[in-house]
């Protein structure tokens, strides 16, 4: 089955500055990779997603990359703010999987003023 | 707006007894999914539903068994609790497909002891 592995599981960063989160996956059949954040003591929640026909995609401050030959994918955050502190997961979805994701281990973003 | 609630917020049980959780979202959606979160660990799937009355086995399905009479509703169960199973629970429903978010329940913190 697929597997997929998140780092660093920590990561400080002071406000304004950039946070990049890499993940890897194992098959090379996963076509859909959602990167979901989780604020202490809420519920996770989508906060962008990338499929594999495309290399990157942006959204404000928030960005995915994809590397499909070299299977990883990045969450990039510029010029944090305190409210980007949370766990953020990474997932990679096989085509056939029916929507099942398979999670990494979770990053814990603290973002220091 | 998707709504996705579980029975509990906080659960205490003593080992050997039979524990139910249960989910209800109310979004139509075909997927239903039953996680475990642990510190460092990640997001676990334990069971997933994509229909009434079908399930499949996730990563660590071991001690669990679930129940999707209905469309709306999915049930987790242990059938004799123990200690290894004190966690964070959380449900999610979801579109049927690979692409489409997961909204997750704010979660059932189960002790067990």
């Amino acid at each position: 089955g697929e597997n997929v592995e998140q780092h660093p599981s920590t990561l400080s960063v002071q406000e304004g500055d950039s946070a990049v989160i890499k993940c890897t996956y194992s098959d090379s059949a996963s076509n859909y990779f959602p990167w979901y954040k989780q604020e202490l003591g809420k519920r996770p929640q989508l906060i962008i997603d990338i499929r594999s026909n495309v290399g990157e995609k942006k959204d404000q401050r928030i960005a995915v990359t994809l590397n499909k030959t070299a299977k990883h994918f990045s969450l990039h955050i510029t010029e944090t703010q305190p409210e980007d502190s949370a766990v953020y997961f990474c997932a990679a979805a096989l085509t056939d999987s029916w929507g099942k994701l398979q999670f990494g281990a979770g990053t814990q973003v603290v973002v220091t003023p | 707006d998707v709504k996705v609630t579980q029975s509990s917020r906080y659960l205490v049980k003593r080992t050997g007894e039979k524990v139910f959780l249960e989910c209800v979202q109310d979004m139509d959606h075909e997927n239903m999914f039953w996680y475990r979160q642990d510190p460092g660990l990640g997001l676990r799937l334990i069971y997933f539903s994509y229909d009434v009355k079908m399930k499949e086995k996730g990563d660590i399905p071991e001690g669990y068994s679930v129940s999707r009479e209905k469309k709306e509703r999915f049930s987790l169960i242990l059938e004799s609790a123990s200690t290894n199973q004190t966690s964070m629970y959380l449900c999610a429903s979801s579109r049927a497909g690979i692409s489409y978010e997961q909204y997750f329940g704010p979660g059932t913190r189960l002790t067990v002891t």
